[in-house]
């Protein structure tokens, strides 16, 4: 079985600061793992995934994630915020072996921009 | 190009209903996947189709069912509605054989509510 923690289920961040939103995942096979963003009344839509490439993913609106096996680790960061960020983020994770490919999703992270 | 449309975007039914929600998914992809995402949390996974069949299956009760047509839509029912069905219903389309299904479209959702 596979599942996500997202450690902190809002988060507040200043215009221009870091923006740092943490997931763990745990998996008994090699992961994909994948960001997704969702405004409201909307669905999700991708941010960037990891397919075991490259270890540092570089996805849409200047979003970055980086995996760390060793830390079981997929945490979702960019550099500047921007208004436009705040939203929710979902981490999720896919076995690489079953034909379903299902996600399983953690439990979110809304994120609030201050000007 | 049409991504993945979903019908009707909200619904309101009476406990004890039954409904019928719809998706048609993005040109090109042969899987539909459905999610249900109660207010406050991360989808979670009911079933996926692939070839008119169910391939795939969450821990959701038999009340939830579903079907694929040849044109790849599908259609997920819900009988004997609960309160806690309630949720936004999130239907995702993806292509792919076997392992390498890559790419999950997510639609914009239902929301359902019970009453």
């Amino acid at each position: 079985a596979q599942s996500v923690t997202q450690l902190g289920s809002h988060v507040s961040v200043s215009e221009g600061a870091l923006v740092l939103l943490r997931c763990n995942y745990s998996s008994s096979v090699p992961p994909y793992l994948f960001w997704y963003v969702q405004y409201p009344n909307q669905g999700l839509q991708l941010l960037l995934k990891y397919t075991s490439a490259a270890t540092l993913v570089k996805g849409i609106n200047g979003f970055e994630a980086e995996f760390k096996k060793s830390e079981t680790s997929f945490h979702l960061t960019k550099p500047s915020a921007h208004m436009s960020d705040a939203a929710e983020y979902f981490c999720a994770v896919s076995d690489l072996r079953a034909a379903g490919n299902k996600l399983t999703f953690g439990g979110g992270t809304r994120v609030l921009v201050k000007p | 190009d049409a991504g993945v449309t979903q019908s009707p975007t909200h619904l309101i039914k009476t406990r004890g209903q039954q409904v019928t929600l719809r998706c048609s998914p993005k040109s090109g992809h042969d899987t539909v996947s459905w999610y249900q995402q109660a207010l406050g949390q991360g989808p979670q996974f009911i079933f996926q189709y692939y070839e008119e069949e169910e391939r795939q299956r969450g821990n959701f009760p038999d009340r939830f069912s579903g079907h694929q047509f040849p044109n790849y839509s599908s259609e997920l029912n819900v009988n004997a509605l609960l309160l806690g069905d309630s949720a936004l219903y999130l239907c995702a389309s993806s292509w792919g054989k076997g392992r390498f299904n890559y790419g999950y479209t997510f639609g914009s959702g239902t929301r359902l509510t019970v009453v």
